[in-house]
């Protein structure tokens, strides 16, 4: 059972450009919402994460948009550049759970130069 | 340095022969976890432990072992009775105050033929 979809499977996103990466989830339950980004061979690193109880959180050129009634989050990427080339994660959890991550599928977005 | 180390990179095994991975850390946290990648399926949790000689199943534990005598190794076996075990294997671990945040090792792939 995917408790937590992702969209799309793969992104080509020109440099400068924006690129956007969509989950959805289905447990209301889950309150706390983390991004992974993974590089080639290497393994999954926490990018920036968010809580129900906001709409959205920035970091840099990174931004989580968070819409509670919708069950869906994204992740938006602005001003991509060639280093951000690399697989993206969406996940959810329960904190109270004790420790059961469950991820989205992937994204592996492209950025052209 | 403090970090993950998953040893081998690359593993190769023979069909019906059981493998053993090595994950081990000297971030001092207690809770450690196995995921399996395979590509368009995200991650999949197999094993966590949160404490030292207690390890529970996750979602696709059949046909895996693992152990936790010691807190900072957390060794995976892959047995013959794991139908497709041809994967990336993903080590991470985590404070128990803050099972969101997993740390990830670099990973093991495994090729069986």
């Amino acid at each position: 059972q995917q408790q937590v979809k992702q969209s799309p499977q793969s992104l080509i996103v020109q440099k400068g450009g924006i690129s956007i990466i969509n989950c959805a989830y289905e447990n209301t339950a889950f309150d706390y919402f983390p991004w992974y980004q993974q590089f080639p061979g290497k393994g999954p690193a926490l990018l920036i994460a968010i809580r129900p109880d906001v709409s959205e959180k920035k970091e840099g050129r990174f931004t989580i948009s968070f819409n509670k009634s919708a069950k869906q989050f994204s992740l938006h990427i602005m001003d991509s550049q060639p280093g951000d080339s690399a697989t993206y994660f969406c996940a959810a959890i329960l904190e109270t759970s004790g420790s059961r991550l469950t991820f989205g599928e992937g994204t592996q977005l492209t950025v052209n130069p | 340095d403090g970090g993950i180390t998953q040893s081998p990179k690359y593993l190769f095994r023979k069909e019906g022969q059981n493998v053993t991975l090595s994950c081990e850390q000297n971030l001092n946290h207690d809770a450690m976890y196995w995921y399996r990648q395979d590509p368009g399926q995200g991650l999949r949790l197999i094993y966590y432990s949160q404490i030292v000689n207690d390890f529970q199943k996750g979602d696709i534990a059949e046909g895996y072992s693992v152990s936790r005598e010691k807190k900072e190794s957390f060794p995976l076996t892959v047995t013959s009775a794991q139908k497709n075990p041809t994967a990336f294997y993903l080590c991470a671990s985590a404070i128990p105050t803050s099972y969101n945040e997993q740390f990830f090792g670099p990973g093991t792939r495994l090729t069986v033929l």
